[in-house]
């Protein structure tokens, strides 16, 4: 059976930083397209990054170059460093596996940045 | 970037009634579209994918349609259950993935 559990959220201040983890069983996060996707109090999805199964890496405009994606295959664990947190990053940061569509999620982790 | 504009905001709808919810795309998308139904507190749930296939589990209460920019999810003899929030997701230009702003269900 899929599985994925997200830890790691919690209150940060501003400028903080911060990382998630999301432990998949069921299969192996490697040899998978892996996701992050947000969603702020309240709002709609807002996809964040994704890792290819061949290690290349996107994302949103709003976490370029704050966010960073990476994934450890002996822990079969994806990760999302967030560095120089705002406000705005406030949400449930939810793992998901796929390439084209999310057709597995996480139960997601609440960050909440504020001072 | 591609915008997804999802229809109406809120849906009041009786149970055992039909509900249509409606998915725009800014520039065609083809048939890469999916739906996930998400109920609160809880993660998106995927329901279907290229547009017309339900995913694993799906009930077949839940049909999509449509191809290029107008995708329509169509709820059959809904159940208590089926009450939730429902967003479109285009993939036809990926990443980003780019959701509608979604559809409340709610019970009238």
């Amino acid at each position: 059976e899929v599985q994925l559990v997200e830890s790691g959220g919690g209150l940060i201040q501003p400028g903080g930083s911060l990382r998630l983890s999301c432990a998949a069983s069921g299969f192996t996060v490697s040899n998978n397209y892996m996701n992050w996707v947000r969603q702020a109090p309240g709002k709609g999805l807002e996809w964040v990054s994704v890792i290819y199964s061949g290690g290349n890496t996107s994302y949103a405009d709003s976490v370029k170059g704050r966010f960073t994606i990476s994934r450890d295959h002996s822990k079969n664990t994806l990760y999302l460093q967030m560095n120089s947190l705002r406000a705005e990053d406030t949400a449930v940061y939810y793992c998901a596996r796929g390439g084209n569509y999310g057709s597995y999620w996480g139960q997601g982790t609440l960050v909440t940045v504020s001072s | 970037e591609i915008v997804m504009t999802q229809s109406p905001a809120t849906l009041s709808v009786s149970p055992g009634e039909r509900a249509t919810l409606s998915c725009r795309a800014s520039q065609s998308v083809a048939g890469y579209l999916a739906w996930y139904q998400q109920k609160p507190g809880q993660a998106p749930r995927l329901l279907i994918y290229g547009a017309s296939t339900r995913a694993t589990g799906i009930s077949a209460r839940f049909s999509g349609s449509g191809s290029g920019t107008e995708f329509t999810l169509t709820i059959s003899n809904l159940q208590s259950e089926d009450f939730a929030v429902y967003y479109c997701q285009q993939y036809n230009n990926w990443p980003p993935w780019t959701f509608g702003q979604g559809t409340k269900v709610e019970i009238k």
